[in-house]
């Protein structure tokens, strides 16, 4: 098994600019999520899903978009890039909710926005 | 809202214990874990208890957890270079929709 998979690694956008981070598990996982991590602060959730097809917002929603068309993939979307989105974005499976499930994170995006 | 708390930084001698300490704000909490996030690389979940107990053991990992005054910690005994990491306490609760709750994360610096 992989596990869970990001791409890229590193990205540096300028100011305005879409992208779309990618994210794929292969361990059957129903829950998923993004997070973004900063420096000096706990994980802050962004977007997450219960299952293909159900989406739902997180702590810090503003400015991204996610979709869930199948159990394996979750792509992030960043809609018009700004020098604030400048973080490491983690995605993270699990079996059921993060409740009492270990979750399983990705290497990680590092996002630069200039 | 919930918060959760831990120190930014805890340095150690090699052979040493360290203890890594989390305060949590939520006393609905059920769920609390430790995270182990070493350099460039995703968290990997290190251990969890639940918050019916008090201590949990695990090879060189104790988890002590008080209720009461809402801490958490996390004692590495026999310190490695290879604990070297950034260690982050979270917990979960229904009222949060089981969503975790994150502290900044505590960065082991592991002296020779």
């Amino acid at each position: 098994n992989a596990g869970v998979t990001q791409t890229p690694k590193f990205q540096v956008l300028k100011t305005g600019q879409s992208m779309t981070l990618q994210c794929a598990q292969d361990m059957n996982h129903e829950y998923m999520s993004w997070y973004r991590q900063d420096p000096g602060m706990g994980l802050r959730l962004i977007h997450y899903s219960v299952g293909a097809g159900i989406t739902d917002q997180g702590e810090v929603p503003n400015g991204y978009n996610v979709s869930r068309s199948t159990t394996e993939d979750f792509p992030l979307r960043l809609l018009s890039a700004a020098p604030s989105q400048t973080s490491v974005y983690f995605c993270a499976s699990s079996w059921e909710s993060a409740w009492g499930n270990e979750q399983f994170f990705g290497p990680g995006t590092r996002l630069t926005v200039l | 809202g919930e918060d959760v708390e831990q120190s930014l930084f805890l340095s150690v001698r090699e052979g040493d214990s360290s203890v890594i300490n989390c305060t949590y704000t939520d006393s609905s909490s059920t769920y609390l874990y430790w995270y182990k996030q070493e350099p460039g690389a995703g968290l990997q979940l290190l251990t969890y208890i639940f918050s019916n107990m008090d201590m949990k053991q695990d090879q060189r990992l104790t988890v002590l957890l008080n209720k009461k005054d809402k801490h958490l910690s996390l004692r590495i005994a026999d310190t490695q270079t290879g604990d070297s990491a950034i260690y982050f306490c979270a917990e979960s609760n229904r009222d949060s929709n089981y969503q975790l709750i994150w502290g900044a994360g505590t960065k082991l610096i592991i002296k020779p």
